[in-house]
């Protein structure tokens, strides 16, 4: 059974205080490694896709890494608007998603 | 484009009655999922359709939960009858499966509450 493991849970910063949220995955033939970004009472916004290990992407402040065992968010000079639940997810060989719990960050002013 | 629609937002119910959820998606989407969030378990995966079709339902709790999608603009989640651990936020969502690996589009989900 795939599984997907997010740490920490929860990460309070300060503005500007650069950090990295961590996604431990084991999967069957990994397809693919997704992140979004949950807001309170709405529903997961999509981030970014990875797909083999050594990958990279970019989107503003954030940048998301990864490798055969884990994936990393870095967060560089976060903002309030930052503030969110971010869920990792992976698609392994059986053509299914599996989230992680997820970690909520906050970032304070 | 509205995005995936879903209704209602928000419903409470007594335990042993019948609960409906409804979800529209993107036009143009060919795939669409139902997953259930709590607090505990975070989000799972109940079910998802392929060009209408149900493909895994392996994620389905309990035979009391079903989903149908009778065409590719509608698709229902029923559970019947309700139980208090059924209480959670239920998402739909969908994508457009062609090559690689489709981002999913999710719905602002429906809190449901079972007492």
């Amino acid at each position: 059974e795939d599984q997907v493991t997010q740490s920490p849970e929860a990460l309070r910063l300060q503005e500007g205080e650069s950090s990295s949220l961590n996604c431990s995955y084991t999967v069957s033939g990994l397809r693919g490694l997704f992140w979004y970004r949950q807001d309170p009472g709405k529903g997961p916004e999509f981030l970014f896709t990875l797909y083999s290990a050594g990958e990279e992407k970019e989107k503003e402040r954030l940048k998301a890494t990864l490798t055969k065992k884990e994936s990393f968010l870095h967060i560089t000079a976060p903002k309030p608007e930052d503030s969110a639940t971010y869920l990792c997810a992976v698609l392994g060989g059986y053509q299914k998603v599996t989230f992680g719990t997820g970690t909520k960050l906050q970032v304070i002013p | 484009d509205a995005g995936v629609i879903q209704s209602p937002r928000h419903e409470v119910t007594e335990m042993g009655q019948e609960v409906t959820l409804r979800c529209k998606p993107i036009s143009g989407h060919n795939s669409l999922f139902w997953y259930r969030q709590t607090m505990m378990r975070g989000l799972e995966l109940l079910i998802y359709f392929n060009n209408n079709v149900p493909i895994d339902d392996s994620g389905m709790p309990e035979d009391r939960f079903s989903a149908k999608m009778p065409n590719a603009s509608f698709s229902t989640l029923k559970i019947q009858p309700s139980e208090p651990r059924d209480s959670a936020v239920y998402f739909c969502a969908s994508s457009f499966q062609n090559t690689g690996l489709p981002m999913q589009f999710f719905g602002p989900g429906t809190r449901l509450t079972v007492l």
